[in-house]
């Protein structure tokens, strides 16, 4: 159980295009998503936390405008990175939870999608 | 904020061999849970573990909340155990992830 799906897993594009990522709970109702980006080496950056049917919370230094997030039903959430340039590529990571204040319940992580912008 | 301290960075051991790495954090949290991210980035959980022991065929975690700090055991290592292990905490609404520990096991 607890399966999370995240499509596509690569995308290489042109800079200037607008790539977007999708993450779905399978098994279970996603109240709450969570998008990171992780740069090789390195550890997981919390980006942003969606609950479904309300706007998305960014951490600091993440841009709203840059990467959009909606969360319109409990099974699914999408990222969209807007005029992808080369410094955007990273690997994107999604997860979900049940629980609808963060910390009640475990998360659980899709695959990870690696972006790269030429 | 939280600060959350994987240690050891990096570790090499031969197959078979048993190891423990740790989880230090700086404050009280409300859970704490231990992965696994593969050679292609798969993230798997291993535990979700606020307090407590629990074991999971060759991995087992203690979490001693009062103390800040977690364990996580692996017995008798397998070359699939290759990776990089995480603890992520979470305070307050605020999710932090230690650095990790790379493992390599050796055939």
């Amino acid at each position: 159980g607890a399966v999370v799906s995240q499509h596509p897993s690569r995308v290489i594009c042109k800079s200037g295009t607008s790539v977007k990522i999708e993450c779905r709970s399978l098994d279970f109702q996603a109240t709450t998503m969570f998008w990171y980006r992780q740069f090789p080496k390195q550890s997981l950056m919390l980006m942003a936390t969606s609950n479904e049917g309300s706007k998305a919370t960014y951490e600091q230094g993440v841009e709203k405008d840059k990467f959009l997030i909606n969360h319109a039903s409990l099974t699914l959430s999408t990222l969209t990175v807007t005029s992808a340039h080369p410094e955007d590529s990273s690997f994107y990571i999604c997860s979900a939870s049940a629980a609808r204040v963060r910390g009640n319940q475990p998360q659980h992580f899709g695959d990870g999608t690696r972006l790269s912008i030429l | 904020g939280i600060q959350v301290e994987q240690s050891p960075p990096d570790l090499i051991l031969q197959e078979g061999a048993n190891s423990t790495l740790r989880c230090n954090f700086s404050d009280s949290v409300n859970n704490l849970q231990w992965f696994h991210q593969n050679p292609w980035g798969q993230l798997i959980n291993l535990f979700y573990i606020p307090s407590g022991t629990k074991q999971n065929g060759r991995l087992s975690a203690t979490t001693v909340a009062t103390e800040r700090y977690s364990l996580l055991y692996i017995s008798s290592s397998q070359t699939t155990d290759s990776g990089v292990y995480f603890c992520a905490v979470n305070r307050d609404d605020k999710i932090i992830f230690g650095k990790g520990t790379r493992l390599h096991i050796l055939p």
